[in-house]
C-alpha cells in the first residue's frame, strides 16, 4: 500500500526566504506526482505535475523535482511571499488518478 | 464552466438523514473523482468515473455511500443514514482523460462541507 509522508508538518519563515518542502513515498511504481496548494476553507489548486519520466518541473517561483527510484520529491519555493502561506500537499498517482496524498505542510510566510 | 463546481458548499444535516452532493466537472473532462478530507484522516479516494466504463468504487467506506454520473457529466454522491463520522469535506475533481500515465492534471472543486449533528 502506497504511503506518502511530508516533512516538515509545519514551517514558518520570514518573507523573502527560499524554502524546500519534502515528500517521500514508499512505492516507486507511480505514473506521476502532483503538488497542490490548499488555502483555508478552499479546495485544492494544482501547482505542478511531474511525470514519472521527468526529473523536474518549474512554474514561476516554484520548482519541483522527482527522484522516483528513491521515492522522493521536493518543492522549492524561491523568494517566499506572505501570499504563499497555505497548506502544500503532495500526491502520487499510481493508477489513472487514484491519488494518494501526504498529510501536507502548513506554510506560514510572515512579513 | 471554468472550473469544477460543487454544491452545496455547506450542508448541516441530522444524523440518520440522507444527503446528496453534486459535482459539475470541467466541460469536456471525461474522468471524475470523489475524495473526502476529514480532520486527522487527510485526503482519501472514494470513487472514480471514466467515460462510460464501470466506476472504481474501491474507496467507498461503506454501502451507505453511493455515486452516479449521468450522461458522462454531472455526478451525485449520496450518503444514506448519515453518521457523525461522515462529517468531512467532500471534494470532487476532474481531468481531461485518465489522470495516470497520460499525465492529465487533476483539477479539484472547492468542496462540499458536510456536518452531521
Amino acid at each position: 500500500k502506497q504511503e506518502v509522508t511530508q516533512i516538515p508538518a509545519a514551517l514558518s519563515v520570514p518573507e523573502g526566504e527560499n524554502l524546500v518542502l519534502n515528500c517521500s513515498f514508499t512505492d516507486s511504481a507511480i505514473y506521476n506526482l502532483q503538488w497542490f496548494r490548499q488555502d483555508p476553507g478552499k479546495g485544492l489548486t494544482s501547482l505542478l505535475l511531474i511525470q514519472s519520466s521527468q526529473r523536474e518541473q518549474t512554474s514561476g517561483r516554484l520548482n519541483a523535482s522527482l527522484d522516483k527510484s528513491s521515492g522522493r520529491s521536493t518543492l522549492y519555493i524561491a523568494a517566499s511571499q506572505p501570499g504563499d502561506s497555505a497548506t502544500y500537499l503532495c500526491a502520487v498517482n499510481g493508477s489513472y488518478g487514484k491519488l494518494t496524498f501526504g498529510q501536507g505542510t502548513i506554510l506560514t510566510v510572515h512579513p | 464552466g471554468a472550473g469544477v463546481s460543487q454544491s452545496p458548499s455547506n450542508k448541516v444535516t441530522e444524523k440518520g438523514k440522507d444527503v446528496e452532493l453534486r459535482c459539475d466537472p470541467i466541460s469536456g473532462h471525461t474522468a471524475l473523482y470523489w475524495y473526502r478530507q476529514s480532520l486527522g484522516q487527510g485526503l482519501e479516494f472514494l470513487i472514480y468515473f471514466q467515460g462510460n466504463s464501470a466506476p472504481d468504487k474501491s474507496g467507498l467506506p461503506s454501502d451507505r455511500f453511493s455515486a452516479e454520473r449521468t450522461g458522462g457529466s454531472v455526478s451525485t454522491l449520496t450518503i444514506q443514514r448519515t453518521q457523525q463520522e461522515d462529517s468531512a469535506v467532500y471534494l470532487c475533481a476532474s481531468s481531461l482523460g485518465p489522470g495516470g500515465h497520460s499525465g492529465n492534471t487533476i483539477y479539484f472543486g472547492e468542496g462540499s462541507w458536510l456536518t452531521v449533528v
